[in-house]
C-alpha cells in the first residue's frame, strides 16, 4: 500500500531555531514534493526532488532514497514560516499520496 | 503570468443540491488535477484532466465528475450533495503529464454542506 508519514504532528519553536520536519514513504517513488499551506487553504509547492539535496533561501529538502525518507529543514525560523507542511509522494504512475502535515508555529 | 484561479471561493449548500466548482490553470499548462481536504481525511486525489481527457481517477463515488474544456480550464461537479462533502477542494495545474512535474496550486474553494 502507497502511504506516506510525517513527523512530528505539531511543532512549536522559538524565533530562530533550526527546524526539521521529517517524511518517510512505504515503496519506491518517482518524486517526492514538500508543500506549504498557511492559514486560508493556499498551497504552494516549496520542493520536488527525486534525488539528493535542495535549497530556497532558508529552506533545504533532503531525500535519502535507500532509506525512503525525506526531511525538510529551516534555518534561522521566523514566525512567518508558521504554516502546515505537508510531504506528498508520486508512486510509480499514480498521482500525489499526501502525508497528514505537520503545523509548525514559531514564536517570536 | 497570472496563478491557478478558482471560483467561487466559497460556497454553501444544502444536502441533496448540486454544485459547479471552476478553475482556471496558469497559461500554458495543460494538465488540472482536482483534490479535496477534509481534516478527517485530509489531502485526497480526485481526479486529473489533460487534453479534454480525464486520465487518473481517485477512490471518489460517481457523484464526483468533472471536465476540461479546450482552453484548459476545468469545471468539477459533484452531484446530491452530502454533509461529508463539506471540504476545501483545490486545484492544480502542470505543464503536462507526467508524475515529476511540478504542480501549482490554486487558492481553493471552500464548500460547506448545511
Amino acid at each position: 500500500k502507497n502511504e506516506v508519514e510525517q513527523s512530528p504532528q505539531n511543532l512549536t519553536a522559538q524565533e530562530g531555531e533550526f527546524i526539521t520536519i521529517n517524511c518517510s514513504y512505504s515503496v519506491g517513488i518517482s518524486a517526492l514534493h514538500w508543500l506549504q499551506q498557511h492559514p486560508g487553504g493556499g498551497i504552494v509547492s516549496l520542493f520536488m526532488l527525486s534525488s539528493g539535496k535542495k535549497k530556497h533561501g532558508r529552506l533545504i529538502a533532503t531525500i535519502n532514497i535507500q532509506e525512503k525518507h525525506s526531511s525538510l529543514h529551516i534555518t534561522a525560523s521566523h514566525p512567518r514560516d508558521s504554516a502546515v507542511y505537508i510531504c506528498a509522494a508520486n508512486f510509480g504512475n499514480e498521482k500525489l499520496t499526501f502525508g497528514t502535515g505537520t503545523r509548525l508555529t514559531i514564536i517570536p | 503570468k497570472a496563478g491557478v484561479t478558482q471560483t467561487p471561493r466559497y460556497l454553501i449548500k444544502t444536502r441533496g443540491q448540486q454544485v459547479t466548482l471552476s478553475c482556471s490553470p496558469i497559461s500554458g499548462h495543460r494538465s488540472v488535477s482536482w483534490y479535496q481536504q477534509t481534516p478527517g481525511q485530509g489531502l485526497q486525489f480526485l481526479f486529473e484532466y489533460f487534453s479534454e481527457t480525464q486520465r487518473n481517477k481517485g477512490n471518489f463515488p460517481g457523484r464526483f465528475s468533472g471536465r476540461q474544456f479546450s482552453n484548459s480550464r476545468s469545471e468539477m461537479n459533484v452531484s446530491t450533495l452530502e454533509l461529508g462533502d463539506s471540504a476545501l477542494y483545490l486545484c492544480a495545474s502542470s505543464l503536462g503529464l507526467g508524475e515529476s512535474l511540478e504542480q501549482y496550486f490554486g487558492p481553493g474553494t471552500r464548500l460547506t454542506v448545511t
